[in-house]
């Protein structure tokens, strides 16, 4: 069965340390794409990132990065120097093709991340 | 701001009602989706819409429906509403029906069930 994992569900550091947020997701499609959204207090979900399944390169944008290891199911997402604009709740999300043709969209509960001044 | 707009904001009905929610994509945008967030179930995809046509299916119940109309425009209807239907409802837009396509989030509706 898919299924994406968060085990983290809140995490508290303080500004300007790294920080990594797990990600673990389950699929026996050999095609699937992995997302990572961040939530804001607002409310409204931000994409941040998209991976196919067949491109394992590491990616790193300003102060985020992502580590895609599909050895062990994994994509983390790194936040380096964290800012007290980073306080959001982050998903990751895993979409494959379902057995109808059709697509899934399956979501991780979410790791609360707090960056304390 | 990410262009997708959702209407209305808030919303307090009572059990057994029938609400409509609507939800206008990015300008551009031929796909539709709807999510459901609650705290005890997470983020839930429902449905999703390309062009006027359903393109993938969640975990929607029977007593919900959703449709998009000819100017891309989508509703989301919800009946015989119960305690537990209380939740955020967000609807999301991409270019394309594909499910690699990124997916931009409107502000939600927040729907309270008394």
């Amino acid at each position: 069965a898919q299924k994406v994992t968060q085990a983290q569900t809140e995490i508290s550091v303080v500004e300007k340390e790294d920080v990594t947020l797990d990600c673990v997701y389950e699929t026996r499609d050999t095609t699937y794409y992995l997302f990572w959204y961040k939530q804001p207090p607002s409310g409204e979900l931000v994409f941040l990132i998209r991976r196919n399944s067949f491109d394992e390169q590491n990616e790193i944008s300003g102060r985020y990065s992502w580590n895609f290891q599909k050895s062990t199911s994994s994509f983390n997402f790194t936040i380096t120097a964290s800012q007290v604009v980073d306080s959001a709740v982050y998903f990751c999300a895993l979409s494959e093709s379902a057995s109808s043709g059709t697509y899934k969209y399956i979501f991780g509960t979410g790791t609360r991340l707090k960056v304390l001044a | 701001d990410s262009g997708v707009t959702q209407t209305p904001k808030h919303l307090i009905t009572a059990t057994g009602q029938r609400v409509t929610l609507r939800c206008s994509p990015r300008s551009g945008d031929l796909s539709v989706y709807w999510y459901q967030q609650s705290l005890d179930q997470g983020l839930q995809f429902l449905i999703q819409y390309y062009n006027g046509e359903e393109r993938a299916k969640g975990n929607i119940l029977e007593r919900f429906s959703a449709q998009q109309f000819p100017d891309l425009h989508s509703e989301l209807n919800l009946s015989s509403l119960e305690l537990g239907d209380s939740a955020l409802y967000f609807c999301a837009s991409s270019v394309g029906g594909r499910n690699h396509n990124e997916q931009f989030f409107g502000p939600g509706t927040r729907l309270t069930v008394l």
